[in-house]
């Protein structure tokens, strides 16, 4: 089974902190996607990426920036965070084209 | 762009009833097509899919869809619920790179024992 792990289910932080949130699988997959999931809007692609160091602007990049060193890691920065970021972040991944992705359980950030 | 509407945000359903969730895209590529589903606390799960062929797709839990490419819908149906299948249901379509999903709004079934 594909195991996608994130490294906090829960998390508060303060606005203008810088926040990391790691998402780690282990199935040898290419691609890696971040999105945010809130009430009514559905999930909404942050950032994605098709291999290591490289790096492709979703739907709403604004406000973020992510890392990719290693194939099974990807993580997610907020570098200031802001109120309106308080959100679901689901990372996800996928091994080819047209294939489905595979979520991790999510991180619940609030931002106070 | 890609856009993905599903018109049902909040469905209430008694054990036993029929189940059609509508979801209509805007693509104007090949479409791959998905339903996902979250149960309560559990991650996001596939339910079906559709790249190409029977326009009628099989999934798990007795879930079906129909791709209608005339009419750029894929609702979801399922003939009788269980209490077990609430949870919060999301559309999507993928681009032809297959490196995008573009969600609807997703809708909240809750099944009524």
């Amino acid at each position: 089974d594909v195991k996608v792990t994130q490294s906090s289910r829960y998390l508060v932080k303060r606005t203008g902190e810088k926040v990391f949130l790691e998402c780690v699988q282990d199935m040898d997959h290419e691609n890696m996607f971040w999105y945010r999931q809130d009430p009514g809007l559905g999930l909404r692609l942050i950032y994605f990426s098709y291999d290591v160091k490289m790096k492709e602007k979703g739907d709403i990049p604004e406000g973020y920036s992510v890392s990719r060193e290693k194939k099974e890691r990807f993580s997610l920065i907020l570098e200031s965070a802001s109120t309106n970021q308080t959100s679901m972040y689901l990372c996800a991944s996928s091994s080819l084209p047209r294939a489905e992705q595979y979520f991790g359980p999510g991180t619940r950030l609030t931002v106070t | 762009a890609q856009s993905v509407s599903q018109h049902n945000h909040h469905v209430i359903l008694s054990e036993a009833a029929s189940l059609e969730l509508g979801c209509n895209y805007s693509y104007g590529g090949t479409v791959n097509l998905f339903w996902y589903v979250q149960y309560p606390g559990q991650h996001l799960q596939l339910l079906l899919k559709y790249f190409s062929g029977d326009p009628l797709v099989k999934g798990i839990k007795g879930f079906e869809a129909e791709f209608i490419k005339s009419k750029f819908s894929f609702n979801l149906r399922k003939p009788s619920v269980q209490w077990s299948d609430t949870a919060e249901y999301f559309c999507a379509v993928g681009n032809n790179a297959g490196n995008m999903l573009t969600f609807g709004g997703g809708t909240r079934l809750m099944v009524k024992p």
